[in-house]
């Protein structure tokens, strides 16, 4: 079974643009789950799409959105760009329906912004 | 506020010995642990889990011991590997409707040959 895919690895952006990051979870899995990592907050939950609807969302600002497809492949975008939001930014797939506990992780996107 | 503490930023540990790394949290909503680690340009990979009505669940060289009354969990590794070095991120998950884990910020294990 293939793992969770994440496109792309690696994005360098200028302050003040927006990114799409994108995330395909393991095959059957329908909750994708998308985390923040940095240096500094460690890793942060930012929000959940299940059946292509946002089940949980930690405490980021709004320019952080997401989305997820009728196939469950999810994307994450970032509005408005400012340096903090660089970061290693992660995707968790998980297979059960009111609550999987095991999330599995995808490699990530390294996100520079300067 | 951490909700989820690794007070260890750091541990190194002679290959074929135990090696113990500790968590603890402070959230009595968490009904659910979990241990993964992560090695650079990686993800993290799930290694372990252990719900709170049970004290101890072992995996192979893996044992996570969680103390509910202390808030508190530990995984040992026996016997330790130098594969074993990582980072080790503890995660515990809210008991509520969805997906969500509060993680620690992580402990370096060094397993030395």
């Amino acid at each position: 079974k293939a793992g969770v895919t994440q496109t792309p690895r690696y994005l360098i952006k200028t302050r003040g643009q927006q990114v799409t990051l994108s995330c395909s979870p393991i095959s059957g899995h329908r909750s994708v789950s998308w985390y923040q990592q940095t240096p500094g907050q460690g890793l942060q939950f930012l929000f959940e799409y299940f059946s292509e609807t946002q089940r949980n969302k930690g405490n980021f600002p709004g320019r952080f959105s997401g989305r997820q497809f009728s196939n469950s492949r999810s994307e994450m975008n970032v509005s408005t760009l400012e340096l903090g939001d660089s970061a290693l930014y992660l995707c968790a797939s998980s297979g059960g329906q009111v609550r999987s506990y095991e999330q599995y992780f995808g490699p990530g996107t390294r996100l520079t912004v300067t | 506020d951490q909700q989820v503490k690794q007070n260890s930023p750091s541990l190194s540990v002679q290959e074929g010995r135990i090696s113990i790394l500790n968590c603890d949290y402070t959230n009595s909503m968490f009904d659910y642990f979990l241990w993964y680690k992560k090695y650079p340009a990686e993800g993290p990979t799930f290694l372990i889990s252990i719900s709170s009505i049970k004290d101890k669940n072992e995996d192979g060289r893996f044992t996570v011991f969680l103390n509910k009354s202390a808030k508190h969990l530990s995984l040992h590794i026996v016997p330790s590997q130098p594969g074993d070095s990582a980072v080790y991120f503890c995660a515990a998950s809210p008991m509520e409707y969805g997906n969500k884990l509060v993680f620690g910020a992580g402990t370096i294990l060094r397993v030395k040959s």
